[in-house]
C-alpha cells in the first residue's frame, strides 16, 4: 500500500528564518513522484515543487527546495527566508504507478510564520 | 497555463436540495478529472476518478448514487450532490490532468454548507 506521512501537525517559524517540513512515504514502486502543495486559508491548492524518484538532484524552486533522501524514503520541504505569506497548510503528496496514477496526500502541516 | 476553474466557490442550501459543482479545464484538455473532499483541518480525500466518456471510479465508502459524477467532455466534469444533508457539508475540490504523466491542476474548491 502507498502511504504518505507528515508527522508535524503544526509548525512555527520566525520571519526570515528557514523551516523544514517533514514528509516520509512508503511504496514498493520504483517509479513515483513526490509533490508539495500549499493551501492557504482560502482553500486553493498551490503547486510548489516536484521530485521524481529517478531524479538524482534535489528539486529547487525559488525559496523552496526538496530534500530527497530515497533510501530513507523522505522528501522534506525546506522553505528559506520565510515570509508572513507563507503561513498556510502544506501537503506532501505522492503519485505512484497505480492504474490511475492519482495523488495520495499526507495529513498536512499547518505552518505559521511569526513576525 | 493549466488553469482549472471550479464553480460555484461557495453554496449554501437547504437540506434535501441537489447541488451541482462544475469543474472546467480552461486551456487544456483533461482526459482525467478527480474529485476530492476535505473536512476542516484535514487532508484531501479522493472521492472518485473520472475519465472522459466513461463512468467514474469511486473510492471505497463513497456512495455513487449520492455523488453523481459526469465527465461528458474533455474540459468539463460535474459533481452533483443529490438530496444533500448537513453531513454532506464540506469543501469539495476538483483537479484535472492531460494524461497520467502530467501533473494534476486544482480548482479553487467549493465550500458546500447544507442547512
Amino acid at each position: 500500500a502507498q502511504k504518505i506521512t507528515q508527522t508535524q501537525p503544526g509548525m512555527f517559524v520566525q520571519e526570515k528564518e528557514a523551516v523544514t517540513l517533514d514528509c516520509t512515504y512508503d511504496t514498493s514502486d520504483q517509479s513515483y513522484g513526490l509533490f508539495w502543495y500549499k493551501q492557504p486559508s482560502s482553500g486553493e491548492m498551490i503547486f510548489l515543487i516536484y521530485q521524481g524518484s529517478y531524479d538524482e538532484q534535489n528539486a529547487t524552486e525559488g525559496r523552496y527546495s526538496l530534500n530527497f533522501q530515497k533510501a530513507r524514503k523522505s522528501a522534506n520541504l525546506v522553505i528559506s527566508a520565510s515570509q508572513l505569506g507563507d503561513s498556510a497548510m502544506y501537503f506532501c503528496a505522492m503519485r505512484y504507478s497505480g492504474s490511475a496514477r492519482q495523488l495520495t496526500f499526507g495529513s498536512g502541516t499547518q505552518l505559521t510564520v511569526l513576525p | 497555463g493549466a488553469v482549472v476553474s471550479q464553480h460555484p466557490s461557495r453554496v449554501i442550501c437547504k437540506s434535501g436540495t441537489s447541488v451541482k459543482i462544475e469543474c472546467r479545464s480552461l486551456d487544456f484538455q483533461a482526459t482525467t478529472m478527480f474529485w476530492y473532499r476535505q473536512f476542516p483541518k484535514q487532508s484531501l480525500m479522493l472521492m472518485a476518478t473520472s475519465n472522459e466518456g466513461s463512468k467514474a471510479t469511486y473510492e471505497q465508502g463513497v456512495e455513487k448514487d449520492k455523488f453523481l459524477i459526469n465527465h461528458a467532455s474533455l474540459t468539463l466534469s460535474t459533481l452533483t450532490v443529490t438530496s444533500a444533508h448537513p453531513e454532506d457539508s464540506s469543501f469539495y475540490i476538483c483537479s484535472a490532468r492531460v494524461d497520467s504523466n502530467q501533473p494534476q491542476h486544482f480548482g479553487d474548491g467549493t465550500r458546500l454548507s447544507i442547512l
